[in-house]
């Protein structure tokens, strides 16, 4: 079973101090690793895709990155407008093929 | 803004109406999705829709009815829903046919039963 596990649960930082959300996962063939945004009362929004151990991805002040058996999102020099829950899916490329999500981190940026 | 329009924003209902949420797309997008979500949880899967045709269903109860009249629409119809089922009910579409992580999500539709 597909799973994924991500950390912290909630995050607060000062505006302009970075930092690395972690996703964790386990998948019988990892067909793609994607990272999501969601505010408060409003749907996720897509951010990342990301395929294979060593790719790397840049949004702004965001960045993915991708091993065998976990995902990180650097954030540097936060702004307030960043807080959000971020989430984390996987996909397996064998059997199930829809997404797996994880509980997702939850942000806060104080000015 | 998002491209995904879903209305209405928030509906109450009783455990014996029948009401639905719509969901539309101009995107040209092959796959509409419906997903489920509580509160601080992450979103459920409910149902997939791929080229018009239902091709994901996770064993959701018979008072969801999904119905994807053509490619742009996406109708979900509820009766006799339980207070537990109470949540926000999120569309999405992909450019592809159903499998693909790079979903397009609408803002959601804010449903609770009485």
């Amino acid at each position: 079973e597909d799973q994924v596990t991500q950390s912290p649960e909630a995050l607060r930082l000062q505006e302009g101090e970075s930092s690395s959300l972690n996703c964790s996962y386990t998948v019988s063939g990892l067909r793609g690793l994607f990272w999501y945004r969601q505010d408060p009362g409003k749907g996720p929004e897509f951010l990342f895709t990301l395929y294979s151990a060593g790719e790397e991805k840049e949004k702004e002040r965001l960045k993915a990155t991708l091993t065998k058996k976990e995902s990180f999102l650097h954030i540097t020099a936060p702004k307030p407008e960043d807080s959000a829950t971020y989430l984390c899916a996987v996909q397996s490329d064998t059997g199930r093929r829809a997404l797996t999500f994880g509980s997702g981190t939850r942000l806060q940026v104080q000015p | 803004d998002t491209e995904v329009t879903q209305t209405p924003k928030h509906l109450v209902m009783g455990m014996t109406n029948k009401k639905s949420l719509k969901c539309e797309q101009h995107m040209g997008h092959r796959a509409m999705y419906w997903y489920k979500q509580k509160a601080k949880k992450p979103p459920e899967l409910m149902f997939v829709y791929s080229y018009e045709k239902l091709s994901i269903n996770e064993s959701v109860p018979s008072r969801f009815s999904p119905e994807c009249p053509n490619s742009s629409l996406l109708n979900l119809h509820l009766h006799a829903l339980q207070p537990e089922d109470s949540a926000l009910y999120l569309c999405a579409s992909s450019h592809t046919g159903g499998y693909t992580g790079e979903l397009f999500f609408g803002e959601g539709s804010r449903l609770t039963v009485l």
